[in-house]
């Protein structure tokens, strides 16, 4: 069955040094998603991408955040500076449809 | 804002028992609500809804939607300890093509031998 995959599992990084997440959505999707998970807290939506532009963001999205799809397969997150406060489990996921989105396993940041 | 409210927060059961967790929500422009199983990482995908009153079921678990009630549960019977697991609802509000999830803060099912 096909899958969303996200390398890597975890990234340990230091304050103000970029970070690129990457993932593999399911490959007929056109629908792809960023959302993270801060330790004991809800599922939040950061981006949505569709058209090779994206279609949304939320408030967290600021400028230190960037979505790039660089070739057919690949979907990645870039944060810029990272800040202690971005430490957080980021999942991608992707959708045929936009409603049913299915997750990728995860990526854990962890900022020092 | 778009707003998912789920109860009960925790759940302790014991193997066997029926669960019913409950989701509320206020959605601007509602296209579908999703029912996902969270036990480590991912969020794994259990149910899609978009119509009141029709039940979607897979195995021991089922779902209905109350369109205008605003509310949806997910029920699982004879449960085991492998559904110990966080649930999430999460509710897809449109506006062109931002199909974006807003999900609730979850409800954690133990259930004991």
């Amino acid at each position: 069955e096909p899958e969303v995959t996200q390398t890597p599992s975890h990234q340990v990084t230091q304050m103000g040094q970029e970070v690129i997440l990457r993932c593999v959505p399911i490959s007929n999707h056109l629908y792809f998603y960023w959302y993270r998970q801060i330790l004991g807290q809800k599922v939040e939506f950061l981006v949505s991408f569709y058209n090779n532009e994206i279609s949304e963001k939320s408030e967290i999205f600021d400028d230190q955040f960037s979505v790039e799809r660089p070739d057919g397969s690949n979907f990645t997150l870039k944060i810029r500076s990272t800040k202690l406060e971005d430490s957080a489990m980021y999942f991608c996921a992707s959708s045929s449809d936009g409603d049913t989105q299915y997750f990728g396993p995860g990526t854990r940041l962890t900022v020092l | 804002e778009d707003k998912v409210v789920q109860s009960p927060l925790s759940l302790v059961v014991h193997e066997g028992d029926t669960v019913t967790l409950n989701c509320s929500y206020e959605v601007t422009n509602f296209r579908s609500l999703l029912w996902y199983k969270q036990e480590k990482k991912a969020p794994t995908f259990l149910f899609m809804l978009t119509s009141s009153g029709i039940e979607k079921k897979s195995g021991r678990l089922s779902s209905i939607l109350d369109k205008k009630e605003l509310f949806s549960i997910l029920n699982i019977t004879a449960t085991q300890t492998g559904d110990s697991a966080v649930y999430l609802c999460a509710v897809v509000g449109s506006g062109g093509s931002n199909y974006k999830l807003t999900f609730g803060k979850g409800t954690l099912l133990t259930v004991n031998p």
